[in-house]
């Protein structure tokens, strides 16, 4: 059965922490996506990673991709009240569908 | 379109009723995804349309689900005998073949009371 854990589920954090999300998945999918949820709102497109080894950065984001132990990260630098939002973490597998972890909800506290 | 239109935006059914989802992807997308999120959950996967052709439909929950999109462009997503447990948001992806990344439209929130 195919399936994407995330953890934490609930992350509560200060201004200016580091943290670290990750994201545990089934297959050996070569292709890892980050997306943005805001409450009432649809999924924005953060991050693609397609190979293993694969690091991008925007912002205060980074996220990686490790192919051989099926984990990618989202690290979050200096978090600010704006990054405040709930994160999924999906693999692409077969036939190009997505299937999402449960999601991160993040809250940034002044 | 600039984006991936969903239709309504919000829909409030009585149980029992038939609904019908609309979503017009981006133009010249040839993949089309429905997915269902339930509150508090990641979304799942429903159904996959390549232009006209419904590749993969192992997501739909039972035969009340049903998509079509006929002309290989706008898709709907209808649902019989609404029951409680179809409230849920369903969104729509759309994509480029071949291509990796995907555009999620806004959603519709069903509302089965």
């Amino acid at each position: 059965e195919l399936k994407v854990e995330q953890n934490p589920l609930f992350l509560s954090m200060q201004e200016g922490k580091n943290y670290t999300i990750y994201c545990n998945y089934s297959t050996t999918s070569d292709r890892l996506y980050w997306y943005r949820q805001d409450p009432g709102k649809s999924l924005e497109s953060l991050f693609v990673l397609l190979s293993n080894g694969a690091v991008k950065q925007e912002g205060r984001l980074m996220a990686s991709l490790d192919t051989k132990a099926r984990l990618s990260t989202l690290h979050i630098t200096a978090a600010v009240h704006d990054l405040s939002a709930t994160y999924f973490c999906a693999e692409e597998t077969s036939g190009s569908r997505l299937t999402f972890g449960e999601g991160t909800q993040l809250t940034v506290n002044p | 379109g600039a984006g991936v239109s969903q239709s309504p935006r919000y829909k409030v059914a009585k149980r029992g009723q038939d609904v019908a989802l609309r979503c017009d992807p981006i133009s010249g997308h040839v993949s089309l995804f429905w997915y269902q999120q339930a509150l508090g959950q990641g979304p799942e996967f429903l159904t996959y349309f390549q232009n006209e052709a419904q590749l993969d439909k192992s997501g739909l929950p039972s035969d009340r689900f049903f998509a079509e999109r006929p002309e290989g462009s706008v898709s709907t997503l209808k649902i019989q005998r609404t029951q409680q447990e179809d409230s849920a948001v369903y969104l729509c992806a759309s994509s480029w073949t071949g291509s990796y990344g995907y555009t999620f439209g806004s959603g519709t929130r069903l509302t089965v009371v």
